[in-house]
Protein backbone atom coordinates (compact mmCIF):
# COMPACT_ATOMS: atom_id res chain seq x y z
CA UNK A 1 0.00 0.00 0.00
CA UNK A 2 1.39 3.11 -1.38
CA UNK A 3 1.34 6.57 1.22
CA UNK A 4 0.52 10.00 -0.33
CA UNK A 5 3.42 11.38 -2.44
CA UNK A 6 4.01 15.16 -3.28
CA UNK A 7 5.81 16.72 -6.06
CA UNK A 8 8.11 18.55 -6.07
CA UNK A 9 9.36 18.45 -2.96
CA UNK A 10 11.11 21.69 -2.34
CA UNK A 11 10.17 24.94 -5.21
CA UNK A 12 11.76 28.54 -5.21
CA UNK A 13 9.19 30.64 -6.89
CA UNK A 14 9.50 34.98 -7.63
CA UNK A 15 6.45 36.80 -6.05
CA UNK A 16 4.13 37.33 -8.21
CA UNK A 17 4.39 34.45 -9.99
CA UNK A 18 2.48 31.50 -10.33
CA UNK A 19 2.90 27.53 -9.20
CA UNK A 20 0.83 23.72 -9.09
CA UNK A 21 1.80 21.48 -6.65
CA UNK A 22 1.00 18.03 -6.82
CA UNK A 23 -0.81 15.27 -4.73
CA UNK A 24 -0.75 11.37 -5.25
CA UNK A 25 -3.21 10.07 -2.72
CA UNK A 26 -3.20 6.74 -0.94
CA UNK A 27 -4.76 4.23 -2.82
CA UNK A 28 -8.08 3.44 -1.97
CA UNK A 29 -8.55 7.01 -0.80
CA UNK A 30 -11.35 9.56 -2.58
CA UNK A 31 -10.84 12.39 -0.63
CA UNK A 32 -7.83 15.08 -0.31
CA UNK A 33 -7.90 17.75 1.64
CA UNK A 34 -4.39 20.14 0.86
CA UNK A 35 -2.97 22.61 3.86
CA UNK A 36 -0.71 25.56 4.54
CA UNK A 37 1.71 24.54 7.43
CA UNK A 38 4.04 28.07 8.53
CA UNK A 39 7.02 27.95 10.29
CA UNK A 40 6.36 26.85 13.99
CA UNK A 41 2.59 26.92 13.28
CA UNK A 42 -0.15 23.81 12.87
CA UNK A 43 -1.41 23.12 9.10
CA UNK A 44 -3.98 25.39 8.39
CA UNK A 45 -7.10 24.30 5.72
CA UNK A 46 -6.55 25.74 2.44
CA UNK A 47 -9.37 22.93 0.73
CA UNK A 48 -11.02 19.79 0.12
CA UNK A 49 -12.13 17.64 -2.80
CA UNK A 50 -14.20 15.06 -3.11
CA UNK A 51 -15.23 13.25 -6.06
CA UNK A 52 -13.59 15.62 -8.09
CA UNK A 53 -15.54 18.65 -6.53
CA UNK A 54 -14.59 21.18 -3.82
CA UNK A 55 -16.01 20.04 -0.67
CA UNK A 56 -15.13 22.71 1.81
CA UNK A 57 -12.78 25.62 1.76
CA UNK A 58 -10.98 27.64 4.26
CA UNK A 59 -10.29 30.93 4.90
CA UNK A 60 -7.93 31.68 1.81
CA UNK A 61 -8.22 33.81 -1.04
CA UNK A 62 -9.45 32.61 -4.71
CA UNK A 63 -5.81 32.84 -5.42
CA UNK A 64 -5.51 29.50 -4.07
CA UNK A 65 -7.25 26.75 -6.62
CA UNK A 66 -7.24 23.32 -6.47
CA UNK A 67 -8.25 19.73 -9.42
CA UNK A 68 -9.12 16.31 -8.02
CA UNK A 69 -8.88 13.93 -11.00
CA UNK A 70 -10.60 10.82 -11.66
CA UNK A 71 -7.89 8.73 -10.63
CA UNK A 72 -8.19 11.01 -6.77
CA UNK A 73 -4.87 12.65 -7.53
CA UNK A 74 -4.78 16.49 -6.70
CA UNK A 75 -3.21 19.73 -8.02
CA UNK A 76 -3.29 23.06 -5.48
CA UNK A 77 -2.41 26.77 -7.83
CA UNK A 78 -1.60 29.33 -6.36
CA UNK A 79 -1.66 32.62 -8.16
CA UNK A 80 0.31 35.59 -7.68
CA UNK A 81 2.54 34.35 -5.38
CA UNK A 82 3.15 36.02 -2.53
CA UNK A 83 6.22 36.56 0.21
CA UNK A 84 3.78 35.43 2.86
CA UNK A 85 3.08 32.38 0.29
CA UNK A 86 6.50 30.76 2.09
CA UNK A 87 5.24 27.34 3.89
CA UNK A 88 5.22 23.81 3.44
CA UNK A 89 1.94 22.70 1.70
CA UNK A 90 0.68 19.40 3.08
CA UNK A 91 -1.96 16.92 0.93
CA UNK A 92 -3.25 14.68 3.24
CA UNK A 93 -6.09 11.55 1.92
CA UNK A 94 -8.71 9.84 3.46
CA UNK A 95 -11.33 7.33 2.69
CA UNK A 96 -13.67 7.82 5.40
CA UNK A 97 -13.23 12.01 6.00
CA UNK A 98 -11.49 10.84 9.70
CA UNK A 99 -8.09 8.87 9.49
CA UNK A 100 -6.15 11.07 7.38
CA UNK A 101 -2.78 9.91 5.50
CA UNK A 102 -0.59 13.02 5.18
CA UNK A 103 2.60 13.62 2.57
CA UNK A 104 5.47 14.51 3.44
CA UNK A 105 5.11 17.91 1.73
CA UNK A 106 6.01 20.36 -0.13
CA UNK A 107 8.49 23.55 0.90
CA UNK A 108 7.60 26.56 -0.85
CA UNK A 109 9.52 29.27 -0.70
CA UNK A 110 8.77 32.96 -2.48
CA UNK A 111 11.69 35.30 -2.89
CA UNK B 1 -13.67 31.16 14.91
CA UNK B 2 -13.16 27.57 16.00
CA UNK B 3 -9.90 27.12 17.70
CA UNK B 4 -7.96 24.41 19.45
CA UNK B 5 -5.72 26.01 22.11
CA UNK B 6 -2.25 23.73 22.59
CA UNK B 7 0.12 23.71 25.76
CA UNK B 8 2.95 23.78 26.48
CA UNK B 9 4.52 24.99 23.42
CA UNK B 10 7.99 23.13 24.30
CA UNK B 11 8.75 19.96 26.83
CA UNK B 12 11.77 18.31 28.24
CA UNK B 13 11.10 14.66 29.81
CA UNK B 14 13.54 12.66 31.15
CA UNK B 15 13.82 9.17 29.09
CA UNK B 16 11.50 7.07 30.61
CA UNK B 17 9.31 9.61 32.15
CA UNK B 18 5.66 10.39 31.36
CA UNK B 19 4.96 13.46 28.70
CA UNK B 20 1.94 15.10 28.88
CA UNK B 21 0.18 17.47 26.33
CA UNK B 22 -3.02 19.56 26.88
CA UNK B 23 -5.63 20.67 24.44
CA UNK B 24 -8.85 23.06 25.03
CA UNK B 25 -11.13 23.81 22.26
CA UNK B 26 -13.85 26.04 21.96
CA UNK B 27 -17.16 24.94 20.31
CA UNK B 28 -19.07 21.68 20.66
CA UNK B 29 -19.54 20.88 17.20
CA UNK B 30 -16.11 18.37 17.08
CA UNK B 31 -16.88 14.93 16.59
CA UNK B 32 -13.39 13.13 16.05
CA UNK B 33 -10.30 14.24 18.03
CA UNK B 34 -6.78 13.50 16.45
CA UNK B 35 -3.55 13.53 17.32
CA UNK B 36 -0.49 14.17 15.39
CA UNK B 37 3.58 13.55 15.29
CA UNK B 38 5.34 15.09 13.03
CA UNK B 39 8.94 14.93 12.47
CA UNK B 40 11.58 16.96 10.73
CA UNK B 41 10.60 17.45 6.97
CA UNK B 42 8.35 15.03 7.40
CA UNK B 43 4.08 15.33 7.17
CA UNK B 44 1.86 14.75 10.05
CA UNK B 45 1.55 11.11 10.99
CA UNK B 46 -1.86 10.00 12.90
CA UNK B 47 -0.79 9.03 16.48
CA UNK B 48 -4.00 8.38 17.82
CA UNK B 49 -7.63 9.42 17.74
CA UNK B 50 -11.06 9.45 19.79
CA UNK B 51 -14.59 10.40 20.18
CA UNK B 52 -16.19 12.59 22.17
CA UNK B 53 -18.31 9.61 23.56
CA UNK B 54 -15.62 7.78 25.48
CA UNK B 55 -13.45 9.46 27.77
CA UNK B 56 -10.10 7.74 27.43
CA UNK B 57 -8.73 5.27 25.23
CA UNK B 58 -5.16 3.69 25.11
CA UNK B 59 -2.50 2.44 22.10
CA UNK B 60 0.56 1.21 23.70
CA UNK B 61 2.48 3.91 25.56
CA UNK B 62 0.10 6.32 24.49
CA UNK B 63 -3.58 7.18 25.92
CA UNK B 64 -6.02 10.23 25.35
CA UNK B 65 -7.78 11.37 28.28
CA UNK B 66 -10.95 13.19 27.13
CA UNK B 67 -12.74 15.65 29.40
CA UNK B 68 -16.55 16.49 27.02
CA UNK B 69 -17.60 18.85 30.19
CA UNK B 70 -14.09 20.72 30.38
CA UNK B 71 -13.73 20.70 26.45
CA UNK B 72 -10.12 19.57 27.29
CA UNK B 73 -8.22 16.66 25.92
CA UNK B 74 -5.14 15.57 26.54
CA UNK B 75 -2.22 13.06 25.22
CA UNK B 76 -0.21 11.18 27.91
CA UNK B 77 3.18 9.66 26.43
CA UNK B 78 4.51 6.82 29.01
CA UNK B 79 7.77 5.08 29.54
CA UNK B 80 9.17 8.54 26.82
CA UNK B 81 11.62 7.63 24.61
CA UNK B 82 13.96 9.20 23.02
CA UNK B 83 12.90 8.44 19.39
CA UNK B 84 9.37 10.20 20.76
CA UNK B 85 11.03 12.71 20.49
CA UNK B 86 9.32 15.28 17.64
CA UNK B 87 6.50 18.04 17.44
CA UNK B 88 3.19 16.86 18.44
CA UNK B 89 -0.55 18.51 17.70
CA UNK B 90 -3.38 17.98 18.39
CA UNK B 91 -6.42 18.83 15.64
CA UNK B 92 -10.25 18.48 15.93
CA UNK B 93 -12.87 17.67 13.49
CA UNK B 94 -16.00 19.79 12.70
CA UNK B 95 -19.00 17.84 12.78
CA UNK B 96 -21.08 20.00 10.09
CA UNK B 97 -20.73 22.53 7.93
CA UNK B 98 -19.25 21.14 4.73
CA UNK B 99 -16.10 21.26 6.45
CA UNK B 100 -15.75 17.74 6.91
CA UNK B 101 -11.99 16.68 6.92
CA UNK B 102 -11.04 20.66 7.95
CA UNK B 103 -9.07 19.52 10.62
CA UNK B 104 -8.23 22.38 12.98
CA UNK B 105 -5.07 21.96 14.52
CA UNK B 106 -3.14 23.05 17.65
CA UNK B 107 0.00 25.16 17.27
CA UNK B 108 2.20 22.10 18.41
CA UNK B 109 4.46 20.73 21.02
CA UNK B 110 7.97 20.37 20.48
CA UNK B 111 8.65 17.50 22.84
CA UNK B 112 12.53 16.51 23.68
CA UNK B 113 13.39 13.37 25.73
CA UNK B 114 16.69 13.46 27.25
CA UNK B 115 18.50 9.81 27.38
Amino acid sequence: ETGVTQSPTHLIKTRGQQVTLRCSSQSGHNTVSWYQQALGQGPQFIFQYYREEENGRGNFPPRFSGLQFPNYSSELNVNALELDDSALYLCASSSDNYGYTFGSGTRLTVV
Amino acid sequence: QQQVKQSPQSLIVQKGGISIINCAYENTAFDYFPWYQQFPGKGPALLIAIRPDVSEKKEGRFTISFNKSAKQFSLHIMDSQPGDSATYFCAANPLYGGSQGNLIFGKGTKLSVKP
